[in-house]
């Protein structure tokens, strides 16, 4: 079975950094574009980064441009969002995303003093 | 930047067909912005039922097709379900940036 696993949430404290992981089994996670995606409590779907299959590109929203870097490890299938100067409204649920389709099953990141 | 619209939400008949619609505040969506579509349900991560405008993974439902339509990337769900009743969230691709619609909130009844 194809699984993206994240992990890496939790609580910090306003202004505080935390570094999510995304790892990927049975399917071909190099040759894809990965994503992060959040989901505050009771909101949509918003796309935070992504990164292409080599890592040669990224791309954030602009609400976390020059706070969060994304990337990736190929030869670990792994894929991470450093996120340094966390804010409350940066809480949500953060999924990774596959371009090929494939959903992690969350990480909870909970900013809040 | 551009704005993703999709209808807040849309009913349909246990058996009947409904269209969601994906459009782009920048003009007439293409196959260029990769549409995408996923399902929600309370609670759960989103699943994947679309890529890249028509491409169906291995494990939707084949009452679910994708396609453009008037301008607009569309799911098209033929035969609805009760279990269909859900969330259904769309993205477009802008040369590598990535705009999520707000989502549809689908009833079957």
């Amino acid at each position: 079975e194809v699984q993206l696993v994240e992990s890496g949430g939790g609580l910090v404290q306003p202004g505080g950094s935390l570094r999510l992981s995304c790892v990927a089994s049975r399917f071909t996670f190099s040759s894809y574009w990965i994503n992060w995606v959040r989901q505050a409590p009771g909101k949509g779907l918003e796309w935070v980064a992504n990164t292409r299959p080599d890592g040669s590109d990224k791309f954030y929203v602009d609400s976390v441009k020059g706070r969060f870097t994304i990337s990736r490890d190929n030869a670990k299938n792994s894929a991470y969002l450093q996120m340094n100067g966390l804010r409350v409204d940066d809480t949500a649920v953060y999924y990774c995303l596959s371009g090929a389709g494939y959903w992690g099953q969350g990480t909870l990141v909970t900013v809040s003093s | 930047q551009a704005v993703v619209t999709q209808e807040p939400s849309l009913t349909v008949s246990p058996g009947g067909t409904v269209t969601f619609t994906c459009g782009s505040s920048t003009g007439s969506v293409t196959t260029k912005h990769y549409a995408f579509w996923f399902q929600q349900k309370p609670g759960q991560a989103p699943t994947t039922l679309i890529c890249d405008t028509t491409n169906k993974p291995s494990w939707t439902p084949a009452r679910f097709s994708g396609s453009l339509v008037g301008g607009k990337a569309a799911l098209i769900l033929s035969g609805a379900q009760p279990e269909d009743e859900a969330d259904y969230y769309c993205l477009l691709v802008y040369g590598g940036v990535v705009i999520f619609g707000g989502g549809t909130q689908l009833t079957v009844l």
